[in-house]
């Protein structure tokens, strides 16, 4: 599988823009980039994945470089809500399922 | 959380004892997972499941044994309880292989 790397921790002012790197440097072409969050004791939430292009849903945008090997998860307007850990997660596909392994992610404080 | 239950919510058992943790889904999706997971270790694959009755091991299937008799519950057991057990453990669903995973709200469980 390939691994990932993030930053363990990151603070962001509420109101702004929270940018959460990720390195997938071993990245496969057929392998998504996922990203999950999880706000303390609760199950993980899922964000949003994408293949190559760039993505973005209502509560988030992926971006995604040209060879694949990095990403950013870009929170628009950081509310303390979204202080949570953040994941970043390539998928592993076989024919049973998308199993997903899960690192350290990266914990995202928004302050007041 | 939407359509997947965890029971139950909290549990404390003691060392050798047998444990049931079981997951319930209302969304017929086909694909289901449990996790544990541990400080520093992030979250983890024990088993997973296909479908009826096919089920297959995941990163930390030792110790641990599940059973799906129906779509919609996937039962994960504990035979003889360990102190290394003693873990948050989180059920997963997904609709098709390669879908979105989508986690229940977790089942912490402490092993004397």
């Amino acid at each position: 599988d390939a691994k990932t790397t993030q930053p363990p921790s990151m603070d962001c002012a509420e109101g702004r823009a929270a940018n959460l790197p990720c390195n997938h440097s071993t990245i496969s072409g057929n392998e998504y980039v996922y990203w999950y969050r999880q706000i303390h004791s609760q199950g993980p939430q899922y964000i949003i994945h994408g293949l190559k292009n760039n993505e973005t849903n209502e509560m988030a945008s992926l971006i995604i470089t040209e060879d694949r090997k990095s990403s950013t998860l870009i929170l628009p307007h950081a509310t303390l809500r979204d202080t949570a850990v953040y994941y970043c997660i390539v998928s592993r596909n076989n024919n049973a399922g998308n199993m997903l392994t899960f690192g350290g992610g990266t914990r995202l404080m928004v302050k007041p | 959380d939407a359509g997947i239950t965890q029971s139950p919510r909290h549990k404390v058992t003691e060392t050798g004892t047998p444990v049931t943790l079981r997951c319930h889904q209302t969304e017929n999706h086909r694909y289901m997972y449990w996790y544990r997971q541990d400080p520093g270790h992030g979250l983890r694959l024990i088993h997973y499941s296909y479908g009826v009755k096919d089920t297959d091991k995941g990163e930390v299937s030792d110790g641990y044994s599940v059973s799906r008799s129906k779509t919609e519950d996937f039962l994960l057991t504990l035979e003889s309880a360990t102190s290394s057990q003693t873990s948050v453990y989180f059920c997963a669903i997904s609709q098709r292989e390669g879908d979105t995973q989508y986690f229940g709200p977790g089942t912490r469980l402490t092993v004397l």
